[in-house]
């Protein structure tokens, strides 16, 4: 039952160093999702895919670049990390289901410092 | 855009207090509401749902109730326990491809026992 799959779990970058987010889901769901939560923010998207070969941007997606190969995963890409990237990242995915909202299903999150 | 707005913590509570965490949106189409609950230094889940006006989400104890005639989706429970501390997010998605949702800021709830 491993569900959604974010890996590292904590991350230090220096500023200008590349990095890639992890995120894996064994759901065989349609969608997923990258979130950064920052306090008194809530959670904003990123980015976002609806399938295989699918993807699109959210609300705070410059500096992020995703792709998605394959129906479990979806890595996020930080190209020139900066000190403005430190956040706790989510992956979540959610089944689709036409004219209907689905529960979405999170990893435990990454927690980057961009130093 | 849409948008969601819920009320401020921390809030504090003793055990067995009754809680209302307040909440309400803003969005052009029919969105489906959501509360979802993240407890320390794990990720969040779906703590209960609503879909159309009226309809009722409950869970743990936990219910709102989706009121399109005030767009809120304010989260109750009767009486609170110790274990119930974790931060609370109200979120909705209004059902258009990729299931994308908007959050609210948070509210951090704490009981005391």
């Amino acid at each position: 039952n491993a569900g959604v799959t974010q890996t590292p779990k904590f991350q230090v970058l220096k500023t200008g160093q590349s990095m890639t987010l992890q995120c894996a889901q064994d759901m065989n769901h349609e969608y997923m999702s990258w979130y950064r939560q920052d306090p008194g923010m809530g959670l904003r998207l990123i980015h976002y895919s609806v399938g295989a070969g699918i993807t699109d941007q959210g609300e705070v997606p410059n500096g992020y670049n995703v792709s998605r190969s394959t129906t479990e995963d979806f890595p996020l890409r930080l190209l020139s990390a900066a000190p403005s990237q430190t956040s706790v990242y989510f992956c979540a995915s959610s089944y689709s289901s036409p004219g209907r909202s689905t529960e979405a299903f999170f990893g435990q999150g990454t927690r980057l410092t961009v130093v | 855009g849409d948008s969601v707005t819920q009320m401020e913590g921390p809030v504090t509570l003793s055990e067995e207090a009754f809680l209302t965490i307040n909440c309400t949106y803003t969005a052009t189409g029919y969105p489906s509401l959501f509360w979802y609950v993240q407890y320390p230094g794990e990720g969040l889940q779906l703590l209960l749902k609503a879909t159309k006006a009226d309809d009722k989400g409950s869970n743990k104890g936990f219910e709102a109730t989706y009121r399109k005639e005030t767009t809120s989706f304010h989260l109750e429970k009767g009486s609170v326990q110790v274990s119930d501390s974790a931060v609370y997010f109200c979120a909705l998605s209004d059902r258009e491809y990729g299931n994308k949702l908007v959050f609210g800021a948070g509210t951090i709830l704490r009981v005391k026992s």
